[in-house]
C-alpha cells in the first residue's frame, strides 16, 4: 500500500514551453500533497504545499506564477512549470500525505513519488 | 526554528560491518521523526518513523532507530550492512498542522565489498 505515482518520469523540453507533472496517490486519499525540488547530491527543497480544493502554499522564494499547482481531487496534484528555462532543469519530487492516524487505519506519513527529471534545452 | 542536522555527509563501511547514521533535531514540541532512503534512480522510501511510545523503533531492511529526547537525537542503526544498502539517507522531522517535513542534508553511504 501507500503508493504514489508521478508522471512523466523524465521530460525534455525547449526553453519557453510549459511542462506539466502529475502526482497521484494510488491507494489512499491525500488532502495534502507536497512538491519538492532536488539538485544533484543535495537534500530536498520544499517548493509548495498543495491543498485539495484550495490554493497552494508556496515556500519563500518560490515563484507562484512560475510553478503552478493544482490539486483538483483527493488523489491528484499537478505541477506546471510555465515558460521553462534551463535553470528550471532539476529533479522534481512529489509526496502525498496519508493523513489518517493509525487508529483511523492510516499512517500519518508522507509517501513519495519516484520523481521527474526535467531538462530544459 | 525547527531544524535537522545530519553531521556526516558521507560514510563508507565494509559489507557486514555495523552502521550508525546520526541525526539531531531541533523542535519545540514532541517530534514526529522519520528516516527515508533514496537509492540511485529510485524514489524516497520510508525506512521507519517515530511518533510516540517505545523509543526504539524497527523499520524495514533490518534498520532500527532510537529516539533520545535528552540528546535530541534519532540515530539510525543496522547491525550488518549489505552492499545494497549503499544509498542516500535522509532524516526528517514533521512540523505544523500539515506535517511539513524538515529535512537534514542527507548522509551518503558507500559500502565496500
Amino acid at each position: 500500500g501507500a503508493v504514489v505515482s508521478q508522471h512523466p518520469s523524465w521530460v525534455i523540453c525547449k526553453s519557453g514551453t510549459s511542462v506539466k507533472i502529475e502526482c497521484r496517490s494510488l491507494d489512499f486519499q491525500a488532502t495534502t500533497m507536497f512538491w519538492y525540488r532536488q539538485f544533484p547530491k543535495q537534500s530536498l527543497m520544499l517548493m509548495a504545499t498543495s491543498n485539495e480544493g484550495s490554493k497552494a502554499t508556496y515556500e519563500q522564494g518560490v515563484e507562484k506564477d512560475k510553478f503552478l499547482i493544482n490539486h483538483a481531487s483527493l488523489t491528484l496534484s499537478t505541477l506546471t512549470v510555465t515558460s521553462a528555462h534551463p535553470e528550471d532543469s532539476s529533479f522534481y519530487i512529489c509526496s502525498a500525505r496519508d493523513e489518517l492516524t493509525s487508529w483511523q487505519g492510516g499512517t500519518d506519513t508522507q509517501y513519495f513519488g519516484p520523481g521527474t527529471r526535467l531538462t530544459v534545452l | 526554528a525547527q531544524s535537522v542536522t545530519q553531521p556526516d555527509i558521507h560514510i563508507t563501511v565494509s559489507e557486514g560491518a555495523s552502521l550508525e547514521l546520526r541525526c539531531n533535531y531541533s523542535y519545540g514540541a514532541t517530534p514526529y521523526l522519520f528516516w527515508y532512503v533514496q537509492s540511485p534512480g529510485q524514489g524516497l522510501q520510508l525506512l521507519l518513523k517515530y511518533f510516540s511510545g517505545d523509543t526504539l523503533v524497527q523499520g524495514i531492511k533490518g534498520f532500527e532507530a532510537e529516539f533520545k529526547r535528552s540528546q535530541s537525537s534519532f540515530n539510525l542503526r543496522k547491525p550488518s550492512v549489505h552492499w545494497s544498502d549503499a544509498a542516500e539517507y535522509f532524516c526528517a522531522v514533521s512540523a505544523g498542522n500539515n506535517r511539513k517535513l524538515i529535512w537534514g542534508l542527507g548522509t551518503s553511504l558507500a559500502v565496500n565489498p
